[in-house]
């Protein structure tokens, strides 16, 4: 069964701490993507990955970095913690390099606060 | 700056009605059109694509694809309390990452 693991489902940060969130996918895939989630604004893009040490910007970078390593694993750091980035975060992974046509695979989502 | 549009909702249809869902996009470079389910609490999950104009069937759902309006649908028969979730709208352009919609509401009541 595929999965996409987050390694927390809740965060509790401080402003101005560094925070990094990881994301795991055990299928093999290429592509990897950052996504925030807030209501009334629905799924925004932070970056996106589609391949090992490849990254790309998507809709709304500012404030996050990313490092991919590791084909499996795509993290997403926050530099310094603000109460604007507050949100629901969640990583989804896809099969074929650079191909964005086809189904994506979600992680259940790190809901991070940061006060 | 590409944009997929939903009607936030609540979207409210009693069991066993027909719910239509919609949502427009603004490039008409899209190639790709996909409906994912969320559960409250939960991440999504697709439960429908589409490529080419006209209908696709799977179950219950139906997708609808019109390029010249710039539109697509998602349409459940015999509608269930187990199918009230929020449904995203997601379109592709090209090689760039899906755009979602900010996602509909659709509560069936019982």
């Amino acid at each position: 069964d595929v999965k996409v693991t987050q390694s927390s489902r809740y965060l509790v940060k401080r402003t101005g701490e560094k925070v990094f969130l990881e994301c795991v996918q055990d299928m093999d895939h290429e592509n990897m993507f950052w996504y925030r989630q807030d209501p009334g604004l629905g799924l925004r893009l932070i970056y996106f990955s589609y391949d090992v040490k490849m990254k790309e910007k998507g809709d709304i970078p500012e404030g996050y970095s990313v490092s991919r390593e590791k084909k499996e694993r795509f993290s997403l750091i926050l530099e310094s913690a603000s109460t604007n980035q507050t949100s629901m975060y969640l990583c989804a992974s896809s099969l074929i390099a650079g191909a964005t046509n086809e189904k994506l695979f979600f992680g259940s989502g790190t809901q991070l606060s940061v006060l | 700056q590409k944009e997929v549009e939903q009607n936030s909702g609540p979207l409210s249809v009693p069991e066993g009605a027909i719910a239509s869902l919609n949502c427009t996009y603004s490039d008409r470079g899209s190639q790709s059109f996909f409906w994912y389910r969320q559960y409250s609490g939960k991440s999504p999950e697709l439960i429908m694509s589409i490529y080419s104009n006209g209908d696709k069937e799977d179950g219950r759902f139906t997708a609808q694809l019109n390029k010249a309006s710039q539109y697509v649908s998602l349409l459940i028969r015999d509608s269930q309390p187990s199918d009230s979730a929020t449904y995203l709208c997601a379109v592709n352009v090209g090689n760039t990452p899906l755009v979602f919609g900010k996602g509909t509401r659709l509560s069936v009541i019982a």
